[in-house]
């Protein structure tokens, strides 16, 4: 049972253009949302977060919106950067869980100069 | 900035060894956490540890893993008796309390069990 699904393994953008990086789950218990980002042979990075009181949250380039009807939340980068280039990773908690949090698949994101 | 450490960066040992991983986590930080990355899978929680005891665990961690806060500063992962299916990365984790969730990773020990 996959409680975060990310559905896209990969996503290729060109330099300057909007990524869009989806994420659907299905606990309803979950009320916090995070995105990661992960390089090759490092740990993962904290990067937003939302929480399940909001529909969106920004820091400069990124945004990340809340869905809780349709259990979905995405993460917008713009404009797209090569540097951005890395796996990004949903994860989700529940207040009840001592914040351990659940982790997608993860999508792995390619910005082409 | 203050980071999560961990040690070795990669740990070779033979099935059925014993192995433990190291981290020191940020020294303000208060809620401790070990994941695993199997090659080309998702990150996977394993446990959660609060107060000197665990407040959570998967069902992957069973009796032959244990976690310590021996000194204060040092969270370990202790495998009793390694199998082949325990090689992946672990990924350490520490926050502090009061933040909503945001978990600071270390940059992971590779175990590879032959």
């Amino acid at each position: 049972d996959q409680q975060v699904k990310q559905n896209s393994p990969s996503l290729s953008v060109q330099e300057g253009r909007i990524s869009i990086l989806n994420c659907d789950y299905t606990n309803s218990m979950f009320d916090y949302f995070l995105w990661y980002k992960k390089y090759p042979a490092e740990g993962p990075t904290f990067l937003i977060s939302i929480s399940s009181i909001k529909d969106k949250n920004e820091d400069g380039r990124f945004t990340v919106f809340l869905n809780k009807s349709a259990k979905h939340l995405s993460l917008h980068i713009v404009p797209s950067q090569p540097g951005d280039s890395a796996v990004y990773f949903c994860a989700a908690s529940a207040s009840t869980n001592a914040g351990k949090s659940t982790f997608g698949d993860g999508t792995t994101l390619t910005v082409k100069p | 900035e203050p980071e999560v450490t961990q040690t070795p960066s990669h740990q070779v040992t033979q099935m059925g060894q014993e192995v433990i991983l190291r981290c020191v986590p940020i020294s303000n930080h208060l809620y401790f956490y070990w994941y695993r990355q199997i090659l080309g899978q998702k990150v996977e929680f394993l446990v959660s540890f609060y107060n000197n005891e665990i407040s959570e665990k998967s069902e992957i961690f069973d009796d032959q893993f244990s976690v310590e806060r021996p000194d204060g500063s040092n969270f370990t992962l202790k495998i009793r008796s390694t199998k082949l299916e325990d090689s992946a990365m672990y990924f350490c984790a520490s926050r502090k309390a009061g933040t909503p969730y945001e978990q600071y990773f270390g940059p992971g020990t590779r175990l590879t069990v032959t």
